[in-house]
């Protein structure tokens, strides 16, 4: 258990479907985080929050359209997705300044199939 | 733009030092070495992380050569449960620009 909860664990959508991620973090951080993880390739970071603002889009396609309405909740709302989007998106959270900062927390992740 | 190298995978016998190295020879000044693993169908997990000086915790040690140009990580007394990929990375900004690489698939075997 690492105080970040993400659901659902499993998803499987249409290409024409609409649907949502959602994270939640217990651990009072103030940075949330969206990282996808496709298979045999590396973590991508996709976006940053901090404090609520979104402070980082790593050139993400619009059909991933995130949400964070406080510091201890963020969704990813997915649609029109392709089957190449299929994969594990791992949410993470943080504390940044001081000592804890470059820790991050993930949760277990939402893995995705788009057929 | 790869900011460290590490050998894709190794293999270490329970019970015994897992040595994980990682080579960041192009390292800033002001850049931390950090290291997480992810255990399979898991989110990564934070190990460690430090600046020049070595560093210790419940999970592990960092060594960090004078230099700085490379790291190893040291699990002391493996276990089963260490089988994961072992990431090494280097940044300046905290948690917000942390950039995974393929890492170390460490296998421990019985």
């Amino acid at each position: 258990e690492t105080g970040v909860t993400q659901t659902p664990r499993h998803l499987v959508m249409g290409m024409t479907n609409k649907k949502s991620l959602k994270c939640e973090q217990h651990l009072g951080h103030n940075a949330m985080y969206w990282y996808k993880q496709s298979a045999k390739k590396p973590l991508e970071l996709m976006f940053v929050y901090n404090f609520k603002e979104q402070t980082e889009n790593n050139s993400v396609p619009s059909r991933f359209s995130p949400e964070c309405p406080n510091s201890s909740h963020l969704f990813l709302h997915l649609h029109t997705l392709q089957p190449e989007d299929s994969a594990l998106y791992l949410c993470a959270s943080s504390q940044e300044g001081g000592r804890a900062a470059g820790e991050l927390f993930f949760g277990e992740g939402s893995r995705l199939t788009v057929l | 733009d790869a900011k460290t190298t590490q050998p894709p995978s190794m293999d270490c016998a329970e019970g015994r030092a897992a040595n994980l190295p990682c080579n960041h020879s192009t390292i800033s000044g002001n850049e931390y070495v950090y290291w997480y693993r992810q255990i399979h169908s898991q989110g990564p997990q934070y190990i460690i992380h430090g600046l020049k000086n070595n560093e210790t915790n419940e999970m592990a040690s960092l060594i960090i050569t004078e230099d700085r140009k490379s790291s190893t990580l040291i699990l002391p007394h493996a276990t089963l449960r260490d089988t994961a990929v072992y990431y090494c990375i280097v940044s300046n900004q905290g948690a917000q620009k942390l950039v995974f690489g393929q890492g170390t698939r460490l296998t421990i075997n019985p």
